[in-house]
């Protein structure tokens, strides 16, 4: 059983297009989040998200939103994508106290 | 706000030998974890090993261990007997308080020379 998982793996869509990215957890974490690696691969929170709030990083635009219809389940949609947003894309879960986190195998995203 | 510092964007070492990265932190929180993660080939994101802040006993996983210095700031991870299946890209990591996630530094790329 894995642990997180994310859907799909890979990604190559057009420039304007609107897309989701879907993360799964079935370890029971409380809360969920969406990283984003570069191509120089430096990874950078995006969105982290339990039952009570939603922290988002200032520096992400408002064309990516995540959503969650339930605690187990936290996807990324991305609407009029950009060819800077290629990048892959981690979801991953954490319990609040240990603040270990598993991370999902990543989706590459490609805009062209 | 945290910030953490890899200052070896690469390394290499012997197989069989002994390598050490480095990592400093920076963070206001006084309650925060740190983890050291591998990211082979495969992108996947692997724990390697974790530390609380709180505990002033280094961690140790097996042929990982890492040298903790709180006042220092300086979290550096130390690999024995390296193996060909450690090369990969290191991330050092901070996690302070509530559900901010993890800060990541930009990563050590480490080669294994058989």
């Amino acid at each position: 059983d894995t642990a997180v998982s994310q859907t799909p793996k890979y990604l190559v869509t057009q420039m304007g297009n609107d897309k989701s990215i879907k993360c799964e957890q079935n370890l029971g974490h409380d809360t969920m989040y969406w990283y984003k690696q570069d191509s120089k691969k430096f990874l950078k929170i995006m969105f982290s998200y339990n039952n009570k709030e939603l922290i988002i990083n200032e520096t992400v635009p408002n064309r990516f939103s995540p959503k969650s219809p339930d605690k187990a389940h936290l996807n990324l949609h991305i609407n009029s994508l950009e060819l800077g947003d290629s990048a892959v894309y981690f979801c991953a879960s954490s319990h609040r106290g240990t603040r270990q986190a598993f991370f999902g195998q990543g989706t590459r995203l490609t805009v062209v | 706000a945290q910030t953490v510092t890899q200052s070896q964007p690469e390394m290499s070492v012997q197989e069989a030998e002994t390598v050490t990265l480095s990592c400093t932190y920076d963070t206001s929180e006084s309650d925060y974890y740190l983890f050291w993660y591998k990211q082979p080939p495969s992108r996947q994101m692997i724990l390697v090993i974790r530390q609380e802040a709180y505990k002033q006993q280094n961690a140790t996983e097996n042929r990982f261990s890492v040298n903790f210095q709180k006042a220092a700031k300086s979290f550096s991870l130390k690999i024995s007997d390296s193996q060909l299946g450690d090369a990969a890209m290191y991330f050092c990591a901070c996690s302070g308080g509530g559900a901010d996630g993890l800060t990541f530094g930009k990563g050590t790329h480490l080669i294994i020379q058989p």
